[in-house]
């Protein structure tokens, strides 16, 4: 069973195309975070958001925590070629130490 | 350093062999976590070390797979008599104000195992 549950798992788009990449779950989160993945790299840390309802904007991606702390939302306005790669997210359940991660979206931008 | 180093990069072992992956982290981190990704699967938790003692190793899958930490530096992942399905990126990561904050992770080692 997988705590994390990412949709979709797949998305290839034109650049300048607006996308969202979803990560929902029955359990609640202390924290959640969002990073992404190159291949051949490790995966880099995005944002974390800590408050149920808590919006996060880094230029063009735009992060949203649900108001129970079950769920989250990764939206990216305008993609670009180099927002190419496997987007992961990973939730914080308190009184853990350890980071659960959903499968990824692996996204491919075209130009 | 200035990021989390691994090494090797590559490994490719025949079945049965014994492997170490190694871990240095960013120093200063007293976290430290090992993770593996299989091809089409998120990242799956191994170990979590805490300086050098480990409070939760609930992840490692069999008892072949062992690891440990010198002080609050580099760690070491030991798999003995390797099988097939053991082939995976082994990524590791430090933090140093725990998980709530994020990790900072390595490129991983890629393990084939034949």
């Amino acid at each position: 069973t997988q705590l994390l549950e990412q949709s979709p798992q797949f998305l290839s788009i034109q650049e300048g195309e607006n996308l969202t990449v979803y990560c929902n779950s029955s359990s609640v989160f202390s924290s959640l975070q969002w990073y992404r993945q190159e291949p051949g790299e490790g995966p880099v840390l995005l944002v974390t958001v800590v408050t149920g309802g808590e919006v996060k904007k880094l230029k063009r991606l735009t992060f949203q925590f649900g108001d129970a702390r079950k769920d989250s939302s990764l939206h990216i306005t305008a993609a670009q070629p180099g927002d190419t790669g496997l987007y992961l997210c990973a939730g914080a359940q308190g009184g853990s130490e350890k980071l659960v991660f959903g499968k990824g979206m692996k996204l491919t931008v075209n130009p | 350093g200035a990021g989390v180093s691994q090494s090797p990069s590559n490994k490719v072992t025949e079945k049965g062999k014994d492997v170490e992956l190694r871990c240095d982290p960013i120093s200063g981190h007293t976290a430290l976590y090992w993770y593996r990704q299989r091809l089409g699967q998120g990242l799956e938790f191994l170990i979590y070390f805490q300086g050098n003692s480990a409070p939760d190793k609930s992840g490692l899958p069999s008892d072949r797979f062992s690891a440990e930490r010198t002080g609050e530096s580099v760690s070491t992942l030991t798999i003995q008599r390797t099988q097939q399905e053991d082939s995976a990126v082994y990524l590791c990561a430090s933090s140093l104000v725990g998980t709530a904050y994020g990790y900072t992770f390595g490129s991983g080692t890629r393990l084939t195992v034949v």
